[in-house]
């Protein structure tokens, strides 16, 4: 059974620090990887998927990574904002059938 | 642009009560799933959809009905609530395929079963 880490549970950061959030996964067998981001009281909005064949992605300030064989993807969030700050999550599709497997999520706070 | 769209956005229910939470989605896509989301617990899915007519079970399914009549909606149905249900419920839905698999979300429903 697939399963997907994210540590730390949160993180607290000054505003302008570039962070790198983890996320590592246990079955290297997985169709796509994506980031969320999930403010309080709020659905999940999409930040970047990562195929398979692909190694990273990018949009604007985000940049995405992901190494299949050592089963770890990371989101990096260059000079960060106190609108930065919110629940991060990585999920994995695993099939064609576009399940979805979440970590735990990682609480970020970015202090001014 | 309305994407995916739940109701209601918040709900209370007495203990063996039954209700239906609605998703509609209108982009088209093949794939809607629902999933509840827990504090500790991640999100977990519950029943999901690959098309119209085609149901399954995900991870935690007791409790829950879905069917899918048409490509736009897949309602969830509590059959008879039960505080273990109390919970934030999410709808997602892709276009599907190995390589369209990006998953769009609803801004959930909030569900407190008493």
């Amino acid at each position: 059974k697939q399963e997907v880490t994210q540590i730390p549970a949160a993180l607290s950061v000054p505003e302008g620090e570039n962070l790198v959030l983890n996320c590592s996964f246990t079955d290297s067998a997985i169709y796509n990887l994506q980031w969320f981001r999930q403010d309080p009281g709020k659905g999940l909005t999409s930040l970047l998927l990562i195929q398979s064949s692909q190694r990273e992605q990018t949009s604007g300030r985000l940049n995405a990574s992901l190494d299949k064989s050592s089963g770890r993807s990371t989101l990096y969030i260059a000079a960060s904002q106190p609108g930065d700050s919110a629940t991060y999550l990585c999920a994995l599709i695993t099939g064609a059938n576009s399940k979805l497997t979440f970590g735990k999520g990682i609480t970020l706070s970015v202090r001014p | 642009n309305a994407g995916v769209t739940q109701t209601p956005k918040f709900q209370v229910l007495k203990t063996g009560q039954s209700m239906t939470l609605q998703c509609a989605q209108d982009m088209n896509h093949e794939y809607m799933s629902w999933y509840r989301q827990d504090p500790g617990m991640g999100l977990r899915l519950i029943h999901y959809s690959v098309g119209a007519g085609i149901t399954d079970q995900g991870e935690v399914p007791n409790g829950y009905n879905v069917s899918r009549s048409t490509t736009e909606d897949f309602p969830l149905r509590l059959l008879s609530a039960a505080p273990s249900q109390t919970s934030v419920y999410f709808c997602a839905s892709s276009r599907g395929g190995s390589r369209n698999t990006e998953a769009f979300f609803g801004q959930g429903t909030r569900l407190t079963v008493v």
